[in-house]
Order: C-alpha cells, then sequence, then structure tokens
C-alpha cells in the first residue's frame, strides 16, 4: 500500500529565506506523487505533481521538488520564501488501480509559517 | 483549470438532524468524485467514491448509512450526512478527476460543518 510521511508538522521561515518541507513515500509501484497547499477554511490547491517523467518538477508559484527514488523522497523547495507562501502544505500518493483508482493518501500536513 | 464548486460552504445543524452537501464540476464532466473529510488540525481523509449511475465505494470504518452519497448527474454529488452529532462537526471536501484523468484532481472549497 502507499502512503507518505512530512516530516515536520510546522516549519517556520524568514521571508526571502529556503522554504523547504520534506516527505517520503512508501510504495510497492513506481508512485505518482503530489504536492497541495492549503489556505484557512479553503479547498486545496495542486502545487506540482511527479507522474514518472522528469525526476525534477516545477510547480506554482516558484515551488519544485525533487524525486529521489533511492531515498524516497519527494521533498518540496522554494528558494525564496514570500509571505504569501504561509499555509500548509500536503504530500499526497495516488494508490494504485483496480478499487483503489483516483483514491489519494494525503501526508499528516506541514504548517508553512513566514516571519517578517 | 477546472472547478468544483461546494455548497454549502458552512453549516450549522442541531444534533440530530441531517445536512446535504452539494459537490459540483462546473465545466467538465465527472464521473468519479472523491469526498474526503478534515478534522482539525488534521490531514484528509478519504470517505468514500462516488460513482455516477452507481452506487457509492465507501473506506473501511465509513459508516454508508450515515453518509449517504448520490451521483445525480455527471457534474453533481451529494453528501447526507444523516442523524447528525457532534462528532461529525468537520470540514468536508470533495474532488473530481479532470479531463486528464486522475493524475489532476481538482478540489472544492470544503463545506464546514459544525453539530451542536
Amino acid at each position: 500500500a502507499q502512503s507518505v510521511t512530512q516530516l515536520g508538522s510546522h516549519v517556520s521561515v524568514s521571508e526571502g529565506a529556503l522554504v523547504l518541507l520534506r516527505c517520503n513515500y512508501s510504495s510497492s509501484v513506481p508512485p505518482y506523487l503530489f504536492w497541495y497547499v492549503q489556505y484557512p477554511n479553503q479547498g486545496l490547491q495542486l502545487l506540482l505533481k511527479y507522474t514518472s517523467a522528469a525526476t525534477l518538477v516545477k510547480g506554482i508559484n516558484g515551488f519544485e521538488a525533487e524525486f529521489k527514488k533511492s531515498e524516497t523522497s519527494f521533498h518540496l523547495t522554494k528558494p525564496s520564501a514570500h509571505m504569501s507562501d504561509a499555509a500548509e502544505y500536503f504530500c499526497a500518493v495516488l494508490r494504485g488501480g483496480g478499487t483503489s483508482y483516483g483514491k489519494l493518501t494525503f501526508g499528516q500536513g506541514t504548517i508553512l509559517t513566514v516571519h517578517p | 483549470g477546472a472547478v468544483v464548486s461546494q455548497h454549502p460552504s458552512w453549516v450549522i445543524c442541531k444534533s440530530g438532524t441531517s445536512v446535504k452537501i452539494e459537490c459540483r464540476s462546473l465545466d467538465f464532466q465527472a464521473t468519479t468524485m472523491f469526498w474526503y473529510r478534515q478534522f482539525p488540525k488534521q490531514s484528509l481523509m478519504l470517505m468514500a467514491t462516488s460513482n455516477e449511475g452507481s452506487k457509492a465505494t465507501y473506506e473501511q470504518g465509513v459508516e454508508k448509512d450515515k453518509f449517504l452519497i448520490n451521483h445525480a448527474s455527471l457534474t453533481l454529488s451529494t453528501l447526507t450526512v444523516t442523524s447528525a452529532h457532534p462528532e461529525d462537526s468537520s470540514f468536508y471536501i470533495c474532488s473530481a478527476p479532470g479531463i486528464a484523468g486522475v493524475n489532476e484532481q481538482f478540489f472544492g472549497p470544503g463545506t464546514r460543518l459544525t453539530v451542536l
């Protein structure tokens, strides 16, 4: 079964600093991985996704993530944090086929705080 | 991109009453939709898969008689919380795959349910 683990429930950075949000996955098959952002009391917005093409994936708002099979990781980064990046971020893996087709399993979430 | 709407955005009800939440795909058809529940400060947990023209499938531990799902058309799925209790208070979010398939799912803005 596929699963993801996000390391660190809270991450705090200064504006302009590097953002690094960690996600490790467990999967018996090549995974499809996603990063979503959620602002308070809102739904989820897709930041980027890995679907077995390029291992370095660029997303919206300057975010990117690198799929590392050897480390079973899919960490999210952004070179320079902006105040508007403050939100909760979820890593997710797409489950396999059959009756699990289309189902997403989410990590625990990481709240990003950006200080002026 | 594709848009998914939910109605209502928030609802307060008395214990023992039923509440219906709608999920609509506004500019695309969705034969499948997913319903998630998110408790405060927790991640999203898949509740059920809504299938147009057939019965919904529920995740283990989710009471199908309590959470009634009806996929009435290619653009509408409804979740009815029957005989709601305070422990059902949560944030309910639906998602629907776009034309690219399950690799790109679009999430509704969520419905905040508070049961008094």
